[in-house]
């Protein structure tokens, strides 16, 4: 049962342009949603989260936006550059109990020049 | 401060055969958690340790183990290897709670022939 869905799994991008990665949610306990980047060979490296108090959260051309209501949040990488050539794995887990994390399906990002 | 290291970094076992995984996480950090990625299925969560105790488990047969020893490090063990074990195991650490970041090693490639 996939907890988080993400969408698309494969995306490819002109270098300056915008990014765009989107998952939903089904678990209403989840209260923090990290994304993590990961490039061939490494392990993910958590890149930007957010939790559901706020709507958005900007680091540098990396943003979140966040939907309670529907359950969704997305990734937007602005003026995409080949170095964010990687794979983008959108999270999911509750800070109640000893859950999980749940990560999405990932994305893998090609930016052409 | 060094980061998570896990070893080794490549191996290639034949079916039925068992194997062991090991991973070191960043020093005081308390959680060890094991992620297999494959392409079709992304990161699946096989188990969380914390302070020597299994907390949470994900959805893999019993032919999955693990343990934490008293200083963090952990160990994953497969036995009766299947082709369908081939996969990168990754492993994470992190302070303590499910909302901290987790630090995650290169992974470990398991190739099963």
């Amino acid at each position: 049962q996939q907890q988080v869905k993400q969408s698309p799994q494969s995306l490819i991008v002109q270098k300056g342009g915008i990014s765009i990665i989107n998952c939903a949610y089904e678990n209403t306990a989840f209260d923090y949603f990290p994304w993590y980047q990961q490039f061939p060979g490494k392990g993910p490296a958590l890149l930007i989260a957010i939790r559901p108090d706020v709507s958005e959260k900007k680091e540098g051309r990396f943003t979140i936006s966040f939907n309670k209501s529907a359950k969704q949040f997305s990734l937007h990488i602005m003026d995409s550059q080949p170095g964010d050539s990687a794979t983008y794995f959108c999270a999911a887990s509750s800070s109640g109990g000893y859950q999980k994390v749940t990560f999405g399906i990932g994305t893998k990002l090609q930016v052409i020049p | 401060k060094a980061g998570v290291t896990q070893t080794p970094r490549y191996l290639i076992k034949t079916r039925g055969q068992q194997v062991t995984l090991s991973c070191s996480p960043i020093s005081g950090h308390r959680s060890v958690s094991w992620y297999q990625q494959t392409p079709g299925q992304g990161l699946q969560f096989l188990f969380e340790y914390f302070s020597e105790t299994q907390r949470n488990k994900g959805n893999f047969p019993g032919r999955f183990s693990g343990r934490q020893f008293s200083n963090s490090r952990s160990e994953m063990n497969v036995s009766t290897l299947e082709l369908g074990d081939s996969a990168l195991y990754l492993c994470a650490s992190s302070w303590a709670a499910n909302t901290d970041t987790q630090y995650f090693g290169p992974g470990t490639r398991l190739t099963v022939l």
